[in-house]
């Protein structure tokens, strides 16, 4: 199983709104409602920020948003705030019924 | 409150084997299962394979099939993870998870587990 696909790097300046995609295939994104984002700051374990497409759990900013179409999952951060660098994972459920992140995406403030 | 808490940082040789442990508190352990994810050095999250505390039926990543081995006890809510035939590249930080199958996330994790292989 493959990784899926995040772009490398993202920037933004604090107030500004940032989009992280993460590209799978129809076997992973694009089959299945279960795509979850987590953030992780350096040194420090992951934490759940979005699951099923665009749930976020009791906690997290509103300014955290998911969606996705097709095989292409995204998340929006609105109102960029300094505290929201870190990097940036998506996870996907799979056909084999296993589960796959992505390649990760480092979000600096600018 | 839900916690997670892994036993501590490990060094291996080559071909040795590394068991980690992850104590679960604040839920109903047979509830959920447990995904194991480990991040090399610099490196991105990397799924294991998960165990169900309610039956112990395991999913384990492809590429790690016939090398781990995931394990749960009940009686003190901890899962077990255990890799056998260490390499180098095996060194990572490990993490478990709770997770929740009916809707697909990981949430908490546990503070990982360094694994340094190394001759």
């Amino acid at each position: 199983q493959s990784a899926l696909t995040q772009p490398a790097s993202v920037s933004g300046s604090p107030g500004q709104s940032i989009t992280i995609s993460c590209t799978g295939t129809s076997s992973d994104v694009g089959g299945y409602n279960y795509v979850s984002w987590y953030q992780q700051h350096p040194g420090k374990a992951p934490k759940l920020m979005i699951y099923e497409v665009s749930n976020r759990p009791s906690g997290v900013p509103d300014r955290f948003s998911g969606s996705k179409s097709g095989n292409t999952a995204s998340l929006t951060i609105s109102g960029l705030q300094a505290e929201d660098e870190a990097d940036y994972y998506c996870s996907s459920y799979t056909s084999s019924s296993t589960d796959v992140f992505g390649t990760g995406t480092k979000v600096t403030v600018l | 409150q839900v916690q997670l808490v892994q036993s501590g940082a490990e060094v291996k040789k080559p071909g040795a084997s590394v068991k980690v442990s992850c104590k679960a508190s604040g839920y109903t352990f047979t509830s959920y299962g447990i995904s194991w994810v480990r991040q090399a050095p610099g490196q991105g999250l990397e799924w294991m394979g998960w165990i169900s505390a309610y039956n112990g039926n395991t999913n384990y990543a492809q590429k790690l099939q016939g090398r781990v081995t995931m394990t749960t006890d009940t009686s003190t809510s901890t899962a077990y993870m255990e890799l056998r035939s260490l390499r180098s590249d095996d060194t990572a930080v490990y993490y478990c998870a709770r997770d929740n199958r009916h809707e697909n996330w990981f949430d908490p994790w546990g503070q990982g587990t360094l694994v340094t292989v190394s001759s």
